[in-house]
């Protein structure tokens, strides 16, 4: 399995501000994943995160609005920028070990 | 592309009695599948998967799985449940053979199981 951290678990922010989102993880992986879960929806893959190189961004999700830093193989974050009330969600950290992939508690956020 | 169905949004079930949450996929390969429960207020709990082999996979808590390629289904069941079960259920598949960004776990829209005392 794998232990994942994230910070904040939980926020509210003014519309127009951005927040960095946080994810460690126990051991070194090559490749972090962000997803996004809106309220009562499933889960929406945002981006894969590779060390070292620029972030994989899925249809629908663009690097000024969500940037993502890796700086090394067991820390990644997430910036939601500019936010606005759609931008409620709860945010999770993902990884993957063998084939399965293992999440973080989540960071639910509230943009007023 | 692949995709998974949930079609139940909601199940109901009485404490001890067996429950059922089902799931149906669709993928041009051979699929990876996997059951996750997320309780309020927490992230994904990985439940089971099925890479290969047995058709019938156990996992944690007591649940298990059946993958029937025929159906193309993974259900998920437990023999009695348990008020603790209560949570919200999702499905997931990955064809192995995809590359690119269908590479990843695509999720079903979720199953509530409630867990009547």
């Amino acid at each position: 399995s794998a232990v994942i951290s994230q910070k904040p678990s939980r926020d509210i922010c003014q519309r127009g501000t951005s927040l960095t989102i946080q994810c460690q993880v126990d051991s070194q992986v090559t490749m972090m994943f962000w997803y996004r879960q809106q309220p009562g929806q499933s889960l929406t893959l945002i981006a894969t995160a590779n060390q070292g190189s620029e972030a994989t961004y899925e249809s629908g999700f663009v690097i000024d609005k969500f940037p993502i830093s890796r700086p090394n193989l067991t820390f990644s974050t997430l910036t939601v920028s500019n936010m606005s009330p759609e931008d409620s969600s709860i945010y999770l950290c993902s990884v993957k070990r063998g084939e399965t992939q293992y999440f973080g508690p989540g960071t639910r956020l509230l943009v007023l | 592309a692949q995709s998974v169905a949930q079609p139940e949004d909601q199940v109901n079930v009485a404490e001890g009695n067996p429950l059922t949450v089902k799931c149906t996929y669709s993928v041009s390969g051979n699929p990876y599948l996997f059951w996750y429960v997320q309780y309020p207020n927490r992230g994904l709990q990985f439940l089971l998967k099925y890479i290969t082999g047995d058709n019938l996979v156990k996992g944690s808590y007591g649940f298990e799985a059946e993958f029937n390629k025929s159906q193309t289904s993974f259900h998920l069941k437990k023999p009695s449940a348990l008020v603790s079960d209560s949570a919200l259920y999702f499905c997931a598949v990955r064809d192995p053979l995809s590359s690119g960004s269908a590479r990843q776990l695509t999720f079903g829209s979720g199953t509530q199981l409630t867990v009547l005392p």
